[in-house]
């Protein structure tokens, strides 16, 4: 049984350009959460995805966007990247079934110059 | 922003246990208490949760003080690949929740 797997594993962008990040959950789990991590920081909360609609949502700015497809699997885009962008973007996903945890992703670390 | 507090750093010798304090003494009712680590380079990784009775799986214990202001995460016999930050979060019970991070304990296990 795969876990949850995200591509790519490492992203070079320029300061300006957009990027899409993307999320495959654990088998039979159906709801995708999104987390950016700075440099020796815990993960931030970015948004939630559940049944293809944004369930809920951190303090991050209107440049950062997503999708959840039929299958349950997740796109992260960013627009305009900033330097601080520049982070390891982590996914989790989850089922209403589960017995209250979170799976994570091995994260794409997306470098900004 | 997190609700608990963590020591930044521990040390522990291999084969030893490792007790990991948490404090979240504005914690209501209703709020369950969540231990996740991460390993160098990799995601975070669920450990245990609770309410406010003691739990124990195969990886920790989890002691809940009975006034729910505090916590510690018991890893019994610590070894060299425990080495990882440990996040202490309180949330609510529905799993697909958001989970708040807070800076962590660094936990370096040596030999």
């Amino acid at each position: 049984d795969a876990g949850v797997t995200q591509s790519p594993t490492h992203l070079i962008k320029t300061r300006g350009q957009q990027v899409t990040l993307r999320c495959s959950p654990k088998s039979g789990h159906d709801t995708v959460s999104w987390y950016q991590q700075a440099l020796g920081q815990g993960p931030q909360f970015i948004f939630q995805y559940y049944e293809e609609e944004e369930r809920q949502r951190g303090n991050f700015p209107d440049r950062f966007s997503g999708h959840q497809f039929p299958n349950y699997s997740s796109e992260l885009n960013v627009n305009a990247l900033l330097l601080g962008d520049s982070a390891l973007y982590l996914c989790a996903s989850s089922s209403p079934a589960g017995r209250g945890e979170q799976y994570f992703g091995p994260g794409t670390r997306l470098t900004v110059t | 922003d997190a609700k608990t507090t963590q020591p930044p750093s521990m040390d522990c010798a291999e084969g030893r246990a490792a007790n990991l304090p948490c404090n979240h003494s504005t914690i209501s009712g209703n709020e369950y208490v969540y231990w996740y680590r991460q390993i160098h380079s990799q995601g975070p990784q669920y450990i245990i949760h609770g309410l406010k009775n003691n739990e124990t799986n195969e990886m920790a214990s989890l002691i809940i003080t009975e006034d729910r202001k505090s916590s510690t995460l018991i890893l019994p016999h610590a070894t060299l690949r425990d080495t990882a930050v440990y996040y202490c979060i309180v949330g609510p019970s529905y799993n697909t929740d958001k989970l708040i991070f807070g800076t962590g304990t660094r936990l370096q296990v040596f030999p």
